[in-house]
């Protein structure tokens, strides 16, 4: 079935880092990725919805120039956390559609643990 | 807009117990239904699905019908284990395709 690679699970760095995640779709190709935040005990909250070849569409709050999205192939979108802090400490999770299959259910990483020291 | 209303938790259940997570949503025009399962540390996976009214998507012993005219899609299981333990998220795609969940929900299963 459809598999979607995030990388790293598991990241602890010190405050002002920047911290790079990977989404991959192993074996599809996926023009829109999604990336959410999840708090614990909580639901997901969509952060940006990443397009191949364009500009990342961010949900309102989310600040673009803290979150940078890329998505420069149809199987690998990064989110980069730029100067990290504390409160950015979170769970991410990536998923990702299908080409063409715009009705059809994402497939999800794993989630990275981002903790910031 | 779009929104998904779950069954607040946590629920705690016996091994072989009968488990029903209620799912009621709003969405313009005929949404596709989902829910997805999070196991501890994990991310999402996708469990069951129903993508029209009346379709029951099933998985794992896991069943949900897709009710139109009650605007819901709740999740059930005859006879949960341990293994079930884990957050239930309902979820929709309207006709803007961008996926809505649920706030989970948590079950743990003692044996």
């Amino acid at each position: 079935g459809a598999v979607v690679s995030q990388h790293p699970s598991w990241v602890i760095c010190k405050s002002g880092t920047s911290v790079k995640i990977e989404c991959r779709s192993l074996d599809f190709q996926a023009t829109t990725m999604f990336w959410y935040r999840q708090f614990p005990k909580q639901s997901l909250m969509l952060m940006a919805t990443s397009n191949e070849g364009s500009k990342a569409t961010y949900e309102q709050g989310v600040e673009k120039d803290k979150f940078l999205i890329n998505h420069a192939s149809l199987t690998l979108s990064t989110l980069t956390v730029t100067s990290a802090h504390p409160e950015d400490s979170s769970f991410y999770i990536c998923s990702a559609r299908k080409t063409g299959m715009s009705n059809q259910p994402q497939h999800f990483g794993d989630g990275t643990r981002l903790s910031i020291l | 807009g779009n929104s998904v209303t779950q069954m607040e938790g946590p629920v705690t259940l016996s091994e072989e117990a009968f488990l029903t997570i209620n799912c009621t949503y709003t969405a313009t025009g005929y949404p596709s239904l989902f829910w997805y399962v999070q196991y501890p540390g994990e991310g999402l996976q996708l469990l069951l699905k129903a993508t029209k009214a009346d379709d029951k998507g099933s998985n794992k012993g896991f069943e949900a019908t897709y009710r139109k005219e009650t605007t819901s899609f709740h999740l059930e299981k005859g006879s949960v284990q341990v293994s079930d333990s884990a957050v239930y998220f309902c979820a929709l795609i309207p006709n803007d395709y961008k996926l809505s969940f649920g706030a989970g929900t948590t079950v743990t299963v003692r044996a």
